[in-house]
């Protein structure tokens, strides 16, 4: 089975541009997660999609960020117009809805670095 | 303040040597995560705690729910053990609350 997958591994971009960062998750899960790590602090929440849902995304810094999960599958990160302070690293992670408490498991990550 | 502190920060170890990782938390939690980042790799989940005591290989994992702490026990380390160790909390909404990380390094 497939892991969690995301692209590009790197991106590096000037100030000003936009980036789009997606994310595979495991075929049929059907949460997915967004989260950040900036050069060091720790790694924060952005945001749960529920199948296409936004179940919360009270993590997203500004509204220079729009995530999206059309039928429900992979997702997309936006950055428009990045700045400096969004180099870090982005990770995808997804679960699959159980009883219970379930796992979830994360992608490689994004390296994103703005200059 | 973070709501989940880890120490120690940077931790040093012989090959062989019994590791110990803290993770305390200052929240009610549902459950508490244990996961590794290998450098420049992808994280990977270890454990997933809600109580007791939990044992994969040489890796061992507690929690103390009364006391909000729980702990990452390494047993006859290794030099491929050495990668960053990261505590995170799931405050009842599956959304994870991280600690900032262990930097553990095992020297052969």
């Amino acid at each position: 089975e497939a892991g969690v997958t995301q692209f590009p591994s790197h991106s590096v971009i000037e100030k000003g541009q936009t980036v789009t960062l997606r994310c595979d998750p495991i075929s049929g899960h059907d949460n997915l997660y967004w989260y950040r790590r900036v050069m060091g602090k720790e790694i924060k929440f952005l945001l749960h999609f529920v199948k296409e849902s936004k179940q919360d995304e009270s993590g997203m810094p500004n509204n220079r960020f729009l995530a999206e999960r059309t039928g429900g599958t992979y997702s997309t990160l936006k950055v428009q117009p990045a700045e400096l302070e969004d180099s870090g690293v982005y990770f995808c992670a997804s679960s699959l809805t159980r009883m219970g408490r379930e796992t979830q498991y994360f992608g490689p990550g994004t390296r994103l670095l703005v200059l | 303040k973070n709501e989940v502190e880890q120490s120690p920060q940077n931790l040093t170890a012989q090959e062989g040597e019994f590791i110990t990782i803290n993770c305390s938390y200052s929240v009610g939690i549902s459950a508490l995560h244990w996961l590794q980042q290998h450098p420049g790799g992808g994280i990977v989940s270890l454990f997933m705690l809600s109580s007791g005591k939990k044992k994969h290989g040489r890796l061992i994992a507690t929690i103390n729910i009364q006391e909000k702490h729980s702990s990452l026990h390494i047993t006859a380390s290794h030099p491929r053990d050495s990668a960053v160790y990261i505590c995170a909390v799931d405050e009842y909404g599956n959304k994870l609350v991280f600690g900032a990380g262990t930097i553990l390094r095992v020297k052969s």
